[in-house]
């Protein structure tokens, strides 16, 4: 089961930041936050991953508190590209000794023109 | 570089036939995945291979379901036969290995059970 929270829908002004919160109260200490999209009608696409230091490359920026409970993901100046649904997920280890990602249902970002 | 490759795009199958899924990784990724993504949900794993071995297929509806990877490379997902709550879209993602490295994935197929 999925070990995330989020909204289930957000608007955006284009050009303004978009701010994606994500609640992970139960996360253990070695457990990463990832974070995925999906445009319609195409797969999912990463965008970035973090343990507990902030992290930014060139699509986001993510802000992790410092208990690790939560995390924000940051599109600094959102465009119409940008809709889609964002997935948080914390990546576990499977009963299979693997890591993997288990998607919950997401936030549907709309950026409105 | 070149993506991950799904083929068909689009299926649509009555029930109790068969179907098959191809899938192309991007060249060098040692791990491959399928997920079901029924509507309005998100991708749900069914089965993840390392090299042409199983790692986990604890969620594929093995009564119906069979998975492949010869070679390590391409694989194809089967479903026999199919049901209506089939109908969903399915994915195949690849990384270098199991671990940190993120994984692309492919643009899916979209199965319809009439």
């Amino acid at each position: 089961d999925a070990k995330t929270t989020q909204p289930t829908s957000m608007d955006c002004a284009e050009g303004r930041a978009a701010n994606l919160p994500c609640n992970h109260s139960t996360i253990s200490g070695n457990e990463y936050v990832y974070w995925y999209r999906q445009i319609h009608s195409q797969g999912p696409q990463y965008i970035i991953h973090g343990l507990k230091n902030n992290e930014t490359n060139e699509m986001a920026s993510l802000i992790i508190t410092e208990d690790r409970k939560s995390s924000t993901l940051i599109l600094p100046h959102a465009t119409l590209r940008d809709t889609a649904v964002y997935y948080c997920i914390v990546r576990v280890l499977s009963g299979a000794g693997s890591y993997q990602l288990t998607f919950g249902k997401g936030t549907k970002l709309s950026v409105i023109p | 570089e070149a993506g991950v490759a799904q083929s068909p795009r689009y299926k649509i199958i009555e029930k109790r036939q068969s179907v098959a899924f191809w899938c192309n990784p991007i060249s060098g990724h040692a791990t491959l995945y399928w997920y079901q993504q029924i509507l309005g949900q998100g991708p749900k794993l069914l089965i993840q291979f390392q090299n042409n071995g199983v790692v986990d297929d604890s969620q594929l509806p093995k009564d119906r379901f069979s998975a492949e990877r010869l070679k390590g490379v391409d694989s194809t997902l089967k479903i026999q036969p199919a049901k209506l709550e089939d109908s969903a879209v399915y994915l195949c993602a690849s990384s270098m290995t199991g671990g940190l490295y993120e994984q692309y994935f492919g643009p899916g197929t979209r199965l319809t059970v009439t």
